[in-house]
């Protein structure tokens, strides 16, 4: 069965620099989360996109950015990055289209290095 | 705001015995979603089981189960059998079932050590 799709899986930075994560969801799946998991740390909610329309906005810096296409794939843009960015970006992807139970399938995850 | 409270960050377990991972909750909603996902090294953050908050039975999934108390807010997780396979970090989350979003909130996570 397709999975959710993340690119690249692994990226490396320097400080200040720009990064752009995709997510491509599973087919017919018309909701994206993104979550951010530092090292040793829960995943934390950043942003989420339904029908191409942002849904709830976590803990997501102002220095991000994200949306999701026609396509319902989404893009999450980082820009002047920091140290502290330094993480595994998640991404999920559901349905809400019916049921009172959409289960959230996460993206195998984007290494995010930034030096 | 809802939280998820992981107490124990690390446990272990001797292979084939049965270990218990605790975790708390605060909301004030009354249905939601409740959920225990294992992060084996790979990182992929992978379901193990699910439990709707306005069902009183406890789930079940093979050698997974849990203990719903929704009065106390508690949420274990029991792990029969074990596994070497089972070791991983094992967080629990919540999900709320009627605001847009449906965001997931997790909790610190327990690291499960499993020995032979």
């Amino acid at each position: 069965a397709a999975g959710v799709i993340q690119s690249p899986r692994h990226l490396i930075k320097e400080k200040r620099e720009t990064a752009t994560l995709k997510c491509y969801p599973i087919p017919r799946h018309d909701t994206v989360y993104w979550y951010q998991q530092g090292p040793g740390q829960d995943p934390q909610f950043l942003i989420s996109f339904y029908e191409k329309m942002q849904s709830d906005k976590g803990s997501i810096p102002d220095r991000f950015s994200a949306q999701q296409f026609s396509d319902y794939h989404s893009e999450l843009n980082m820009s002047s990055l920091e140290l502290g960015d330094s993480a595994l970006y998640f991404c999920a992807s559901s349905s809400l289209g019916g049921g009172s139970y959409n289960e959230q399938f996460f993206g195998p995850g984007t290494r995010l290095t930034v030096l | 705001a809802q939280t998820v409270t992981q107490s124990q960050p690390e446990m272990s377990v001797q292979e084939a015995e049965t270990v218990t991972l605790s975790c708390t909750y605060d909301t004030s909603e009354s249905d939601y979603y409740l959920f225990w996902y294992k992060q084996p090294p790979s990182r992929q953050m992978i379901l193990v089981i699910r439990q709707e908050a306005y069902k009183q039975q406890n789930a079940t999934e093979n050698r997974f189960s849990v203990n719903f108390q929704k009065a106390a807010k508690s949420f274990s997780l029991k792990i029969s059998d074990s596994q070497l396979g089972d070791a991983a970090m094992y967080f629990c989350a919540y999900r709320e079932l009627n605001t847009g979003g449906f965001k997931t909130i997790f909790g610190a996570g327990t690291r499960l050590f499993v020995k032979a």
